[in-house]
């Protein structure tokens, strides 16, 4: 059974605090993906990575960066939380076209 | 045009009750589709893949149309656990390609 766990549930930070956003899958998956979910406008890609060290662009990546460095393990980094930024973000991970997602971070930022 | 796009709903149906949800999509080369169900508040999981011959687990029954483009999912006998938003997905590359969910709302 794929597990993909996120580093937490919910969070709450402060406008232009760091934000880190730990993901961990355990079957060994190349690809690993950062999304955003908000309501009426469904999940967004903001990074995804097909390898260790490799990171591409999604849709809505500004604002964001992302940090592979192992291949079970990938970081999404808000470098100055803004309000906007206040959305469910889950990751998840795939062999080849079938994701399997985390329980997700709900993020406030206040 | 969203690559995918499915009817946002609700589908506001009695326990017992046959539903069928449709999604269509733009790229005609397309490979492959899949299901997945979102509870609220909670991450999307896998419910079925969609094959050209259609694919058929327990109550619900996905079919593909390429001609038309479009893909369907049927929940028969629904039950009230089935409430949830339904995703529609196309994959074919690593990158999948989700439409933005039909809600199913299952009533006593």
């Amino acid at each position: 059974d794929v597990k993909v766990t996120q580093s937490s549930r919910y969070l709450v930070k402060r406008t232009g605090e760091k934000v880190f956003l730990e993901c961990v899958q355990d079957m060994d998956h190349e690809n690993m993906f950062w999304y955003r979910q908000d309501p009426g406008l469904g999940l967004r890609l903001i990074y995804f990575s097909y390898d260790v060290k490799m990171k591409e662009k999604g849709d809505i990546p500004e604002g964001y960066s992302v940090s592979r460095e192992k291949k079970e393990r990938f970081s999404l980094i808000l470098e100055s939380a803004s309000t906007n930024q206040t959305s469910m973000y889950l990751c998840a991970s795939s062999l080849i076209d079938e994701q399997y997602f985390g329980p997700g971070t709900r993020l406030t930022v206040t | 045009r969203k690559e995918v796009e499915q009817d946002p709903g609700p589908f506001n149906v009695p326990e017992g009750a046959t539903v069928a949800f449709n999604c269509t999509y733009s790229n005609s080369a397309s490979q492959s589709f899949f299901w997945y169900r979102q509870d609220c508040r909670k991450e999307p999981k896998l419910l079925m893949s969609v094959y050209s011959s259609g694919n058929e687990d327990g109550r619900f029954t996905a079919q593909l149309n390429r001609a038309s483009q479009y893909i369907s999912l049927l929940i028969r006998d629904s039950k009230l656990s089935d409430s949830a938003t339904y995703l529609c997905v196309r994959g074919g590359s690593y990158i999948p390609t989700f439409g933005r969910g039909t809600s199913l709302i299952v009533h006593p």
